[in-house]
């Protein structure tokens, strides 16, 4: 049961414009999200966190939404790079437990 | 400051054997999570220790296993490996494992013949 779903395999974006890689849970009693940068032959580095008491989170160029009502956390990348371009997954945090989701592979278009 | 080290980086294996991957976290991270990623799915959890003692465990059967030293290095074993298992196991560490971002090793592909 995905708890976590990326619902985009893929995304394709050009240098410059923004990218936005999104995120939908299932549960309610998760109360800590973050994203997570991943290029190949290595691990998963941490980006941005977000808890469930606020709805936006920033840090240079990523800002982190959180719709609690929807049950969605998006990823924006503002303006996109090359060296942005790796697979970007979402987590989220209950209680004892880290939920993944599938990732997104983002390509940024020089 | 030292990353987390995961080792060896591949292994090749063959159905029925078994195999265990070694994983040092950061300094001072008394957490270790493992996780295993296959292509379609994400991280999927196996199991987290913390001062050498399983807190938590996800779904998986009992032929994987782990433990924790004194150190904080941990270790996970999977006997009698089957086809499936071949994966690309990922070793995470914390300061104690709550809400807060997982250091990731660059991880340990294994492959099952």
């Amino acid at each position: 049961d995905q708890q976590v779903k990326q619902n985009s395999p893929s995304l394709s974006v050009q240098e410059g414009r923004i990218s936005i890689l999104n995120c939908d849970y299932t549960n309610s009693m998760f109360d800590y999200f973050l994203w997570y940068k991943k290029y190949p032959a290595e691990g998963p580095t941490f980006l941005i966190s977000i808890s469930s008491i606020k709805d936006k989170n920033e840090d240079g160029r990523f800002t982190v939404f959180l719709n609690k009502s929807a049950k969605h956390l998006s990823l924006h990348i503002v303006p996109s790079q090359p060296g942005d371009s790796a697979v970007y997954f979402c987590a989220a945090y209950t209680g004892n437990q880290f939920y993944f989701g599938t990732g997104t592979s983002l390509t940024v278009i020089p | 400051k030292a990353g987390v080290t995961q080792t060896p980086r591949y292994l090749i294996k063959t159905r029925g054997q078994q195999v265990t991957l070694s994983c040092s976290p950061i300094s001072g991270h008394r957490s270790v999570s493992w996780y295993q990623q296959t292509p379609g799915q994400g991280l999927q959890f196996l199991f987290e220790y913390f001062s050498e003692t399983q807190r938590n465990k996800g779904n998986f059967p009992g032929r994987f296993s782990g433990r924790q030293f004194s150190n904080s290095r941990s270790e996970m074993n999977v006997s009698t490996l089957e086809l499936g298992d071949s994966a690309l196991y990922l070793c995470a560490s914390s300061v104690d494992g709550r809400n807060q971002p997982q250091h990731f090793g660059d991880g340990t592909r294994l492959s099952i013949l």
